[in-house]
């Protein structure tokens, strides 16, 4: 089946350092890949996506380059700050060959970053 | 625009009971999708809807049933409750079915005791 794993947290880094989270999957046919953050008491927000390899989505200075050779999607950030302390989640969804999804998102299991000043 | 919205946001049943949660999806999407998130199972689909139609669905019990009105807004109803489910609900909309990108509503937090 399809999975999605992330690496083991919670991750705890200074300000101003610099972040990666590992994320590696398993999929069939033509997986989109997504990083999604969730603050305390609220839903997810979708942090950046991309749709076909070798694809880098960006966002809020924060990169993932979807890399099909070795299934992965690391999420990176070159300075986090405190406000990014949060819990990401990486996650796919499966498209046909002629891209429409079916609707399901595969998450990991969560990673919790918190950043002390 | 509006957001994806969830009520109630908070919830309290007692095993046995049933209960209804209701999800406004971003004006304009057409298709809903729901997730459960726990601490122990991480999140996990429930189902999507589209057009008032279920065109997908997780692997729950037949107690966790769904549907959406002519409108786009969604329901999920969950008979019978277990302690088990004690979770955080997340609804998400889609502009149309097959599109792969979800946006996601506060959530609503059932406890069961």
């Amino acid at each position: 089946g399809n999975s999605v794993t992330q690496m083991e947290g919670p991750v705890t880094l200074s300000e101003e350092a610099f972040l990666t989270i590992n994320c590696t999957y398993t999929a069939t046919g033509y997986p989109s890949l997504f990083w999604y953050v969730q603050y305390p008491g609220e839903g997810l927000q979708l942090l950046l996506k991309a749709t076909k390899a070798d694809d880098k989505g960006s966002n809020k200075g924060f990169e993932a380059t979807y890399r099909k050779e070795t299934t992965s999607f690391h999420l990176e950030k070159g300075s986090v700050q405190v406000s990014d302390s949060a819990v990401y989640f990486c996650a796919l969804i499966l498209s046909n060959a002629g891209g429409t999804s079916y609707g399901k998102l595969t998450f990991g299991q969560g990673t919790i970053l918190t950043v002390h000043p | 625009k509006a957001g994806v919205t969830q009520t109630p946001r908070y919830l309290i049943k007692t095993r046995g009971q049933q209960v209804t949660l209701s999800c406004s999806p971003i004006s304009g999407h057409r298709s809903v999708s729901w997730y459960q998130q726990t601490p122990g199972q991480g999140l996990q689909f429930l189902f999507e809807y589209f057009s008032e139609t279920q065109r997908n669905k997780g692997n729950f019990p037949g107690r966790f049933s769904g549907r959406q009105f002519s409108n786009s807004r969604s329901e999920m109803n969950v008979s019978t409750l277990e302690l088990g489910d004690s979770a955080l609900y997340l609804c998400a909309s889609s502009l149309l079915a097959g599109a792969n990108e979800q946006f996601f509503g506060p959530g609503t937090r059932l406890t069961v005791l």
